[in-house]
């Protein structure tokens, strides 16, 4: 798999947007680029994918670069919940594929 | 909703048990894989699996195994447990594709006395 690439933490205020930002320098045309948030005491959740294009959920906004080698989630107003820490991936799922997370960006959010 | 549950959420043991983590996907799976996360050392891969069956290593498999008997369920075994085993265990599931996504379930705190 591709690597990725983030800082350790990242500090927010309450109710201010926050851009976590992801480097994948090698990252192959046919990677999709994934984010996860795990909050504390639980299992990794799903949070936003993308390929080329930006893209918006309800939980998130993923801004993509135009080379692809790196990429943004945006929280649009950070709440309290927000705090966790994002894992920034590039999948692969095929058979016999490793599926890697590195260390992940810590938010903390304060009120 | 789809679900991935570990049999247990806290589990302690002694030092040369043989201990069983079990993890079960409703969702119809090929892939299965385990974690552990440690402190500071984020999500590691331990061992995977993509159909039933089959098995691969993944990053630190030293001192443990699996099985998959059946397409739901993905044990992870660790032969005789070591204080250094003591961990988070995540279990996580999904389709095989390119652009599949993971499902974890909620972990299993492990405590190796």
């Amino acid at each position: 798999d591709a690597k990725t690439t983030q800082p350790n933490s990242m500090e927010s205020n309450e109710e201010e947007p926050v851009h976590l930002p992801c480097n994948h320098s090698t990252i192959s045309g046919t990677d999709y680029i994934h984010w996860y948030r795990q909050l504390p005491s639980q299992g990794p959740e799903y949070v936003i994918h993308g390929l080329t294009s930006n893209v918006n959920n309800r939980m998130a906004s993923l801004a993509i670069a135009e080379d692809r080698k790196s990429s943004t989630l945006i929280l649009h107003r950070a709440t309290l919940r927000d705090a966790a820490v994002y894992y920034c991936i590039l999948p692969n799922t095929g058979a016999n594929s490793k599926l890697t997370f590195g260390k992940g960006i810590t938010l903390s959010v304060r009120p | 909703d789809v679900k991935v549950t570990q049999s247990s959420r806290y589990l302690v043991k002694r030092t040369g048990e043989k201990v069983f983590l079990e993890c079960v996907q409703d969702m119809d799976h090929e892939n299965m894989f385990w974690y552990r996360q440690d402190p500071g050392l984020g999500l590691r891969l331990i061992y995977f699996s993509y159909d039933v069956k089959m098995k691969e290593k993944g990053d630190i498999p030293e001192g443990y195994s699996v099985s998959r008997e059946k397409k739901e369920r993905f044990s992870l075994i660790l032969e005789s447990a070591s204080t250094n085993q003591t961990s988070m265990y995540l279990c996580a599931s999904s389709f095989t594709g390119h652009n599949e996504k993971l499902f974890f379930g909620s972990g299993t705190q492990l405590s190796v006395l």
